[in-house]
């Protein structure tokens, strides 16, 4: 599977859009790219994943671009459960995948 | 209500003892896997099963065992020989190669 970049931390300012940024320069055609999430002492929580187009769902929307090495979760109106760790995974197609969880992103939504 | 259960919430054990984690899923899905997670850092994959009476090791399985002998349960013991057991456990599920669902996780303590 592909590596995923994404930055360490960000902040958010309560009922603004948070934009979280994905490098995943190395994926291949195959390859869907995910978002959990995992609030402090909990599971993580599916958001959105998509192939090749922009998908939304009413968690988020995710923009993929073009060449799809990279990828942007936006969470509209960004409430203070928002606060999490964001993880952005690719993962192949196939039977019974491996996700492959790297540092995330601390989004902290600020009041 | 459909969803993925993990007992207990909170583990303690002493040094030298196994013990066994449990995971059940009312989601009909016939993949189910183990990651454990240490503080700061991302999940790593212990134990999968895509199939009853069938498992593969993950990049951490040493030290662990797994059964599945319903679609519905996949429990796993970490025996004396882990050598460093103190972790978050969390169990996910799948249909086949589709979005892994993630339980609320066991936070093991061995004193």
């Amino acid at each position: 599977d592909a590596k995923t970049t994404q930055p360490p931390s960000m902040d958010c300012a309560e009922g603004r859009a948070a934009n979280l940024p994905c490098n995943h320069s190395t994926i291949s055609g195959n390859e869907y790219v995910y978002w959990y999430r995992q609030i402090h002492s909990q599971g993580p929580q599916y958001i959105i994943h998509g192939l090749k187009n922009n998908e939304t769902n009413e968690m988020a929307s995710l923009i993929i671009t073009e060449d799809r090495k990279s990828s942007t979760l936006i969470l509209p109106h960004a409430t203070l459960r928002d606060t999490a760790v964001y993880y952005c995974i690719v993962t192949s197609s196939g039977s019974a995948r491996q996700l492959t969880f790297g540092s995330g992103t601390q989004l902290t939504v600020l009041p | 209500d459909g969803g993925i259960t993990q007992s207990p919430k909170y583990l303690f054990r002493k040094e030298g003892q196994n013990v066994t984690l449990s995971c059940e899923q009312n989601l009909n899905h016939d993949a189910m896997y183990w990651y454990r997670q240490d503080p700061g850092q991302g999940l790593r994959l212990i134990y999968y099963s895509q199939i009853v009476n069938d498992f593969q090791k993950g990049d951490i399985a040493e030290g662990y065992s797994v059964s599945r002998e319903k679609k519905e349960s996949f429990p796993l013991t970490v025996t004396s020989a882990q050598k460093n057991p103190t972790a978050f456990y969390l169990c996910a599920s799948s249909h086949g190669a589709d979005t892994q669902y993630f339980g609320p996780g066991t936070r093991l303590t061995v004193l």
